[in-house]
């Protein structure tokens, strides 16, 4: 287990909606990172924040935004979904520093769009 | 942008033998990462490397960060049945912004015939 929780872990919905996945990083860890994991993609850095600002953006698309709160809990918030939106999303929390290396994933939360 | 060539893609192999599998990368390092991926779960951290040259060991797991800092290596010895999944390396940039970011190799997928 490596203290980083996201809820749900299974989101199945229909083309156009909107979805937001949760996550909570390890306790005294202050940056939160997003990926996207696909089959042909593998996994895709999306976003970073740190101490609740953003810090650095990958290949996130517009149609996607995140935000972490001020208990250090983050959101992404997916919409007008495509069927190639479908994918495993990860969360990772790492230590006290910006740029910290050592990430530490949660679970997941399996995204199928239909 | 920073591009991850990890090697082989896929390993099938008995179980009792040794693994090997390698990353190299089109720009420099400063951090080297191995993950561990079980179907349907998170990666899991198995080894960090900070310095080139360094050979840092987990168990039955070796990993090298690259005198060039442009690869890293991991080496399995003695393989079980639960090495199975996909292994993936990771590298973290030097400068600011995105440069923090983890990048992934696409994986290696290990099968091991008992």
């Amino acid at each position: 287990d490596s203290g980083v929780t996201q809820t749900p872990k299974h989101l199945i919905t229909a083309t156009g909606q909107r979805v937001t996945l949760r996550c909570s990083p390890r306790s005294g860890d202050l940056s939160v990172y997003w990926y996207q994991q696909s089959l042909d993609q593998g996994l895709q850095f999306l976003i970073q924040y740190y101490n609740g600002e953003e810090r650095a953006k990958g290949n996130i698309l517009e149609r996607f935004s995140a935000q972490q709160f001020p208990d250090l809990h983050s959101e992404l918030n997916l919409s007008s979904l495509e069927l190639g939106d479908s994918a495993l999303y990860f969360c990772a929390s790492s230590g006290r520093g910006p740029s910290s290396p050592k990430q530490f994933f949660g679970p997941g939360t399996r995204l199928t769009v239909l | 942008g920073q591009q991850l060539n990890q090697s082989p893609q896929s390993m099938f192999i008995q179980e009792g033998e040794d693994v090997s599998m390698n990353c190299t990368s089109s720009s420099i390092f400063n951090t080297w990462l191995w993950y561990k991926q079980d179907p349907g779960e998170g990666p899991v951290l198995l080894i960090a490397l900070y310095k080139a040259g360094e050979l840092t060991s987990n168990g039955r797991l070796t990993a090298q960060f690259g005198i060039t800092r442009k690869d890293s290596f991991l080496n399995i010895s003695a393989s079980i049945p639960s090495d199975v999944g996909i292994y993936f390396c990771a590298g973290q940039g030097s400068g600011g912004g995105s440069n923090y970011k983890l990048t992934f190799g696409k994986g290696t997928l290990l099968t091991v015939n008992p």
